[in-house]
């Protein structure tokens, strides 16, 4: 079964260093999507990215960057320069087809607190 | 944003009761999606839907019962409430089987007493 590990349960930063969310993912599928959502202390859920397994050119948004590498089974999100705005629990999630229907596995999540 | 919306969004409720949330996307999107929010457990599935009247069961579905009998509206029952099904619910759509991309609505805090 999928499975999604954010092995960091809180992460603790002063406003603009840079930072690593961790993610690393167990499938037996040939073919899946990662995600990363973001949920700031208002409590919605707020896509940030989606990356199949065929791309793994890394990502750059802004000051946000994703690392995604199959080799380690991994897709890292690396905040460049944070902000206090980017303080937030953020939830990686891997696709997992069952009988037809889309299904995401979520990791725990890693709660970011960004210090001005 | 996606159109969804949930209702209602707090509630609070004694344990043995009947509770439904609802949720209602604008965005005809076929899939939806309830999952639950807990400390240290992050987000579980709970049950989903792929279609009007069809439904499977999620991760934590014990305790849970779902109906959608129109594409925009997708219920949530909990028969007896108990204490342990005090949580934040998010209902989520998604469009297609291409993409995998659910998108969420603002969730509903419950509190079983």
């Amino acid at each position: 079964a999928q499975k999604v590990t954010q092995a960091q349960t809180e992460i603790s930063v002063v406003e603009k260093e840079d930072v690593t969310l961790d993610c690393v993912y167990e499938t037996r599928d040939t073919t899946y999507y990662l995600f990363w959502y973001k949920q700031p202390p208002s409590g919605e859920l707020v896509f940030l990215i989606r990356r199949n397994s065929f791309d793994e050119q890394n990502e750059i948004s802004g000051r946000y960057s994703w690392n995604f590498q199959k080799s380690t089974s991994s897709f890292n999100f690396t905040i460049t320069a944070s902000q206090v705005v980017d303080s937030a629990v953020y939830f990686c999630a891997l696709s997992e087809t069952q009988g037809g229907s889309e299904k995401l596995v979520f990791g725990k999540g890693t709660k970011l607190t960004v210090n001005p | 944003d996606a159109g969804i919306t949930q209702s209602p969004r707090h509630k609070v409720t004694e344990t043995g009761t009947p509770v439904t949330l609802r949720c209602h996307q604008t965005e005809n999107h076929r899939y939806m999606y309830w999952y639950r929010q807990d400390p240290g457990h992050g987000l579980r599935l709970i049950h989903y839907s792929y279609g009007v009247k069809d439904t499977d069961k999620g991760e934590v579905s014990d305790g849970y019962s779902v109906s959608r009998s129109k594409t925009e509206d997708f219920l949530l029952t909990l028969e007896s409430a108990t204490s342990s099904q005090t949580s934040v619910y998010f209902c989520a759509i998604g469009k297609d089987r291409t993409t995998y991309e659910q998108y969420f609505g603002p969730g509903t805090r419950l509190t079983v007493t």
